[in-house]
C-alpha cells in the first residue's frame, strides 16, 4: 500500500477550522474511495470518485463534507467548521477500474483531531 | 445498515496454533470478498480474497473459506504467528463498492 500517498499523516484542527485530506492513488489508478474509521468501529465508506466526477457520496455526511478528484493533482476531502465528532482516521484506496477490481490499496490514512 | 459483520472483536491465540476467523454478510449481491490486514497507525494491507464463485482460496499461511448458502466466510492462519498479531478486516464487493466488517483484533501469544 505504499503507493497510494496520505497527507498529512496527522492534522490538529480547533473546532470551527477547516480540515484539507489530500490522497495521491496509484500510478495508473483512476478511482479514488475515502473511508473514515471512527475509534473502536470499523472502515466505513464515504465517498467514490473517479477523475472529475463523483460516483457515489451515499457515505459522506450531506453537510460540511465534500470530496473532489481533479484531473490533476491529489483528490482532496475537505471537512469544513470541524466538530469533535469529526476525529477519526481517514483512509483513502484507490483501484483501477470501479466494477472488476480484485483488490483496493489503502494509504496510511490521516488523523484528524479536533481539539 | 451493517451487511458485513465480524461478531468475535477479539481473538487471543497461542503461537503455532490455529487462528480462526469469521465474517457474515447479508447482501447476496456481493460477488467478490477479502480480507484486510491493519497494524496500528498504518492503513489496511490487502492479504487474501475469494471470488463468490468459489468456496476455498489458499495462500501460503492463509486459506479463506466461503459458504454462499450460509452467508458466511472464514479466514483460517496456520500456523500463527507473532507477525500475525494485528486487526484484520472482512470486506465485500458489490460493483464498486467495499463493504467492511468492524474487524478482529488478533493477538499470538509466545
Amino acid at each position: 500500500n505504499a503507493g497510494v500517498m496520505q497527507n498529512p499523516r496527522h492534522l490538529v484542527r480547533r473546532r470551527g477550522q477547516e480540515a484539507r485530506l489530500r490522497c495521491s492513488p496509484m500510478k495508473g489508478h483512476s478511482h479514488v474511495y475515502w473511508y473514515r474509521q471512527l475509534p473502536e468501529e470499523g472502515l466505513k465508506f464515504m465517498v467514490y470518485l473517479q477523475k472529475e466526477n463523483i460516483i457515489d457520496e451515499s457515505g459522506m455526511p450531506k453537510e460540511r463534507f465534500s470530496a473532489e478528484f481533479p484531473k490533476e493533482g491529489p483528490s482532496i476531502l475537505r471537512i469544513q467548521q470541524v466538530v469533535r465528532g469529526d476525529s477519526a482516521a481517514y483512509f483513502c484506496a484507490s483501484a483501477d477500474q470501479g466494477s472488476g477490481f480484485t483488490e483496493a490499496f489503502f494509504g496510511q490514512g490521516t488523523r484528524l483531531t479536533v481539539v | 445498515d451493517q451487511q458485513v459483520k465480524q461478531n468475535s472483536p477479539s481473538l487471543s491465540v497461542q503461537e503455532g496454533r490455529i487462528s480462526i476467523l469469521n465474517c457474515d454478510y447479508t447482501n447476496s449481491m456481493f460477488d467478490y470478498f477479502l480480507w484486510y490486514k491493519k497494524y496500528p497507525a498504518e492503513g489496511p494491507t490487502f492479504l487474501i480474497s475469494i471470488s463468490s464463485i468459489k468456496d476455498k482460496n489458499e495462500d501460503g499461511r492463509f486459506t479463506v473459506f466461503l459458504n454462499k448458502s450460509a452467508k458466511h466466510l472464514s479466514l483460517h492462519i496456520v500456523p500463527s504467528q507473532p507477525g500475525d498479531s494485528a486487526v484484520y478486516f472482512c470486506a465485500a464487493r458489490d460493483d464498486y463498492k467495499l463493504s467492511f466488517g468492524a474487524g478482529t483484533t488478533v493477538t499470538v501469544r509466545a
